[in-house]
């Protein structure tokens, strides 16, 4: 059964931590993986990662793609509490099937 | 630019009724995407368009049905309300589908069945 896992569910952390954030998958003919960031409605594109081993990097985020051990994931460094938010992970396959984690909810204190 | 537009933001319909959402793309993207978010899940995917015909659906019944316009904008209709059907429904726009595409969402439709 086709599936993507994201781990931990939640974490709080202070400002100025770094922090990874963690997605599995398990889907039939892979062919990307996306990361979000969804504040209150709209999910908003970070990262959209299709080939093993390139870093992806925006600032003080980046992520990486692993498709032989089938994970990918999402590093923050020096947190700010404006990254407070649930972090998605996609994946897509068959051709045109999109596949969403739960997602992990982030909470920066200051 | 423009993003994304949906309309109504909200919705409230009792069991049974039917009821219709609307999705503009930003301009110049081919392909729109239906999502369904429950409270505290990730999107699920309901259906994709391109040029007008489907091209993917998810596990979803066919009380869900969905359409795009020349241009480009698309309507999802949900039949026969269920409870269950209440949640946040996303609008995503990418300018073509079929290959590695990022997808850009609207703001969202909240259905609420009663």
């Amino acid at each position: 059964e086709d599936k993507v896992v994201q781990s931990p569910l939640s974490l709080v952390v202070h400002e100025g931590d770094t922090v990874t954030l963690n997605c599995s998958y398990e889907v039939t003919n892979f062919r990307s993986l996306l990361w979000y960031k969804q504040e209150k409605k709209a999910p908003t594109f970070l990262f959209m990662l299709t080939s093993s081993g390139i870093e992806k990097k925006s600032g003080r985020l980046s992520s990486i793609l692993d498709k032989k051990e089938l994970f990918s994931i999402l590093n923050i460094t020096a947190t700010q509490t404006g990254d407070s938010a649930v972090y998605l992970c996609a994946v897509v396959y068959n051709f045109n099937k999109f596949y969403f984690g739960s997602g992990t909810k982030l909470n920066v204190k200051p | 630019d423009a993003g994304v537009t949906q309309s109504p933001t909200h919705l409230i319909k009792t069991r049974g009724q039917q009821v219709t959402l609307r999705c503009s793309p930003i301009s110049g993207h081919k392909s729109v995407s239906w999502y369904q978010q429950v409270l505290g899940q990730g999107p699920q995917f309901i259906f994709q368009y391109y040029e007008k015909e489907e091209r993917g659906r998810g596990n979803f019944p066919d009380r869900f049905s969905a359409r795009q316009f020349p241009n480009y904008s698309s309507e999802l209709n949900v039949n026969a309300l269920l409870l269950g059907d209440s949640a946040l429904y996303l609008c995503a726009s990418s300018y073509q589908a079929g290959i590695p595409d990022t997808q850009y969402f609207g703001p969202g439709t909240r259905l609420t069945v009663l």
